[in-house]
């Protein structure tokens, strides 16, 4: 069974500065997608970035981006020019290729972002 | 522009109560799943549909029951409520694998608070 670890409860940054997110995941599969999803506290999940594991280029939006190591099988998010707007609990999750169905998320890391 | 909406938002149930929550989804879908999400969990998948009459058990079935009558709408359905089934639920909804355009993404609702006492 697939497995998602994110290794930090909780983590913090200023206002402006940068921050990475850590995952680690578990698979023997070659074909499947990585994802980051923010839930603030409006409880609202929301899919921040995606990265396809056959891709070598790290997925890019905006201020996010993700450093993929497929041989290490981690997968971490880092925010740049972090904003007040950015706090909230941060998951990574991790699909199967060919099964839309059983993405796996990791525990959550708790981002507060300070002014 | 709905996307998924689920209702109720809150309520509290006794023990041994009954109740159903209710997703419903305006992006014609195929794929819509049940997650539960409580402190330190993540979120854990009790169960799923792949198409208007299917059902399959995820992660944490037991205690839940659930129906996909309309392509639409997803039924998560309690039979007898338990203290152990207080948590936020969440209904996503995604396009079918097979679809060229599919990203994996799923799309949520804002969850449904759930406490029982």
């Amino acid at each position: 069974a697939q497995t998602v670890t994110q290794s930090q409860p909780e983590m913090s940054v200023q206002e402006a500065e940068t921050v990475t997110l850590s995952c680690t995941y578990d698979t023997s599969e070659s074909d499947y997608y990585l994802f980051w999803y923010k839930q603030p506290p409006s409880r609202q999940m929301i899919l921040v970035i995606r990265q396809e594991a056959y891709k070598q280029q790290n997925a890019t939006e905006n201020r996010f981006s993700v450093n993929f190591q497929k041989a290490a099988k981690s997968f971490s998010l880092k925010i740049s020019d972090s904003q007040l707007g950015d706090a909230a609990m941060y998951f990574c999750a991790y699909l199967r290729g060919g099964s839309n169905y059983k993405l796996t998320f990791g525990k959550g890391t708790l981002l507060t972002v300070n002014p | 522009n709905a996307g998924v909406t689920q209702t109720p938002k809150f309520r509290v149930l006794k023990t041994g109560q009954s109740m159903t929550l209710l997703c419903a989804q305006d992006m014609n879908h195929e794929y819509m799943y049940w997650y539960r999400q409580d402190p330190g969990m993540g979120l854990r998948l009790i169960h799923y549909s792949v198409g208007e009459g299917t059902t399959a058990k995820g992660e944490v079935p037991d205690g839940y029951n659930v129906s996909r009558l309309k392509k639409q709408n997803f039924l998560l359905g309690l039979e007898s409520a338990a203290p152990s089934q207080t948590s936020v639920y969440f209904c996503a909804s995604s396009l079918d694998v097979q679809t060229g355009s599919n990203t994996g993404e799923l799309f949520f609702g804002e969850g449904s608070r759930l406490t029982v006492l």
